[in-house]
């Protein structure tokens, strides 16, 4: 498994403010995950974080409104930036482990974007 | 590309009523399944895996086998507690990509 923390875990913020979330891992890993959880939906995939390298993106997310750091390989953040309301999501972080690629989560960073 | 299909909630039971969460999947490969829970309030959690036909993944009670002829994933378990309420994914892995399904809300009434 991996033990995995995020900050905040939660916020409430202003429209057109920005709001950086960490993500710390207990050990080294290649590749990190970010996610956005809508109210009561699934996860949907942002991007893929790799240290040393620029984070890989998702369809329908661009790097100036969700840009990442990598600057190790136990730590990236995700910043949301210029927020509107319906940024107002569960943001995930996460990382892969084993054979299986099994991924274990981050518990989160709940935003309101009012 | 892959997917993942689960049945429509939210499933509202009474305590240790038999619960079943149907999944399907659709992928080229020969994916890792996977079963993940979400507790109110909380990320997710890996609650059992199956990686090749016809393993059984089990964990706190909960049971899914990985059944390639029907591409299918189905969470049961026998008798449900209230803190068992939580929302359930089934996820599937293929070495390149990890997809969710849209989730299965499950409230258990005492």
């Amino acid at each position: 498994s991996a033990v995995i923390s995020q900050k905040p875990s939660r916020d409430i913020c202003q429209r057109g403010t920005s709001l950086t979330i960490q993500c710390q891992v207990d050990s080294q890993v290649t590749m990190m995950f970010w996610y956005r959880q809508q109210p009561g939906q699934s996860l949907t995939l942002i991007a893929t974080a790799n240290q040393g390298s620029e984070a890989t993106y998702e369809s329908g997310f661009v790097i100036d409104k969700f840009p990442i750091s990598r600057p190790n390989l136990t730590f990236s953040t995700l910043t949301v930036s210029n927020m509107s309301p319906e940024d107002s999501s569960i943001y995930l972080c996460s990382v892969v482990r084993g054979f299986y690629n099994e991924q274990f989560f981050g518990p989160g960073t709940r935003l309101t974007v009012l | 590309g892959d997917s993942v299909t689960q049945m429509e909630g939210p499933v509202t039971l009474s305590e240790e009523a038999f619960l079943t969460i149907n999944c399907t999947y659709t992928a080229t490969g020969y994916p890792s399944l996977f079963w993940y829970v979400q507790y109110p309030g909380e990320g997710l959690q890996l609650l059992l895996k199956a990686t090749k036909a016809d393993d059984k993944g089990s964990n706190k009670g909960f049971e899914a086998t990985y059944r390639k002829e029907t591409t299918s994933f189905h969470l049961e378990k026998g008798s449900v507690q209230v803190s068992d309420s939580a929302v359930y994914f089934c996820a599937l892995s293929d070495q390149e990509n990890f997809v969710f399904g849209p989730g299965t809300r499950l409230s258990v009434l005492p």
